[in-house]
C-alpha cells in the first residue's frame, strides 16, 4: 500500500506570494492533518479534514487555510508569505479522526522556504 | 492551556543502556498517547499507543508508561543502539480534541 504522498517536496517563494501544497493520503484514509514543524516550535496542529469538513483548526492566522476533496485528497494553500512561514509542512492521514487506536501515518513533507 | 512537555531537548547515552525519554501534560486528560520517531529531514513515524487505562505497553526493545496521576508519559529504548538515534516525538490526543505534539527529544547513542 503506497504511504502518504506530498507535492512538491521543496519550495522557495518570495515574502507576500501564495503557495499551494498538496497531499494524497493512504488509500482509505479518510482523515487529513496537516502541520507546520519549525525549529523553534516544533509540531504545531494547522487543521484537520475529514470527509471534506474541517473538523479541528489551529491557531493559525486566516492566510492559512485547506480544503478536502472527494477522493480525500487535501491541499493546503498559504497566501501572502511571510519569512515566518518557513518550515517543513507535514500532512498526515489516518482513517477516522480522534479514535484511540487510530494512527497518523505522515508524508515526508514539503519544505517551504520564504526569501 | 493543553501542554505537552519533552523535558529533554537532546539526551546522550551510551550504545547498550536503557535510554528514558519523559512526556509530562499539563491542563488536560488524554484518552491515549502516542510516540514517535523522525529522522531528520523526513516525518515523523508511529511507535507505540498506549491508552489512558493501560499502565504499560511494550513492542521489542521499546516500552512506554503512561501514569494518569503524575501526568507523564515515560519512553524505554532498552540494549540501545546507535541506529536508535533520531528525535523522538510524544503525542496526546482524544476524541473530543486534535492530537497534540511534544517538541521531542533528540536522542543520540553513541558507540
Amino acid at each position: 500500500k503506497a504511504g502518504v504522498t506530498q507535492t512538491p517536496r521543496y519550495l522557495i517563494k518570495t515574502r507576500g506570494q501564495q503557495v499551494t501544497l498538496s497531499c494524497s493520503p493512504i488509500s482509505g484514509h479518510r482523515s487529513v492533518s496537516w502541520y507546520q514543524q519549525t525549529p523553534g516550535q516544533g509540531l504545531q496542529f494547522l487543521f484537520e479534514y475529514f470527509s471534506e469538513t474541517q473538523r479541528n483548526k489551529g491557531n493559525f492566522p486566516g492566510r492559512f487555510s485547506g480544503r478536502q476533496f472527494s477522493n480525500s485528497r487535501s491541499e493546503m494553500n498559504v497566501s501572502t508569505l511571510e519569512l515566518g512561514d518557513s518550515a517543513l509542512y507535514l500532512c498526515a492521514s489516518s482513517l477516522t479522526p480522534g479514535q484511540a487506536t487510530d494512527t497518523q501515518y505522515f508524508g515526508p513533507g514539503t519544505r517551504l522556504t520564504v526569501l | 492551556s493543553q501542554k505537552i512537555e519533552q523535558n529533554s531537548e537532546a539526551l546522550n547515552i551510551q550504545e547498550g543502556k536503557t535510554a528514558t525519554l519523559t512526556c509530562n501534560y499539563t491542563n488536560y486528560s488524554p484518552a491515549y498517547l502516542q510516540w514517535y520517531r523522525q529522522d531528520p529531514g523526513r516525518g515523523p513515524v508511529f511507535l507505540l499507543l498506549i491508552r489512558e487505562n493501560e499502565k504499560e505497553k511494550r513492542k521489542e526493545r521499546l516500552k512506554v508508561t503512561f501514569d494518569t496521576t503524575l501526568k507523564q508519559s515515560l519512553f524505554h529504548i532498552t540494549a540501545s543502539q546507535p541506529a536508535d538515534s533520531a528525535t523522538y516525538l510524544c503525542a496526546a490526543g482524544s476524541s473530543a480534541s486534535k492530537i497534540i505534539f511534544g517538541s521531542g527529544t533528540r536522542l543520540s547513542i553513541r558507540p
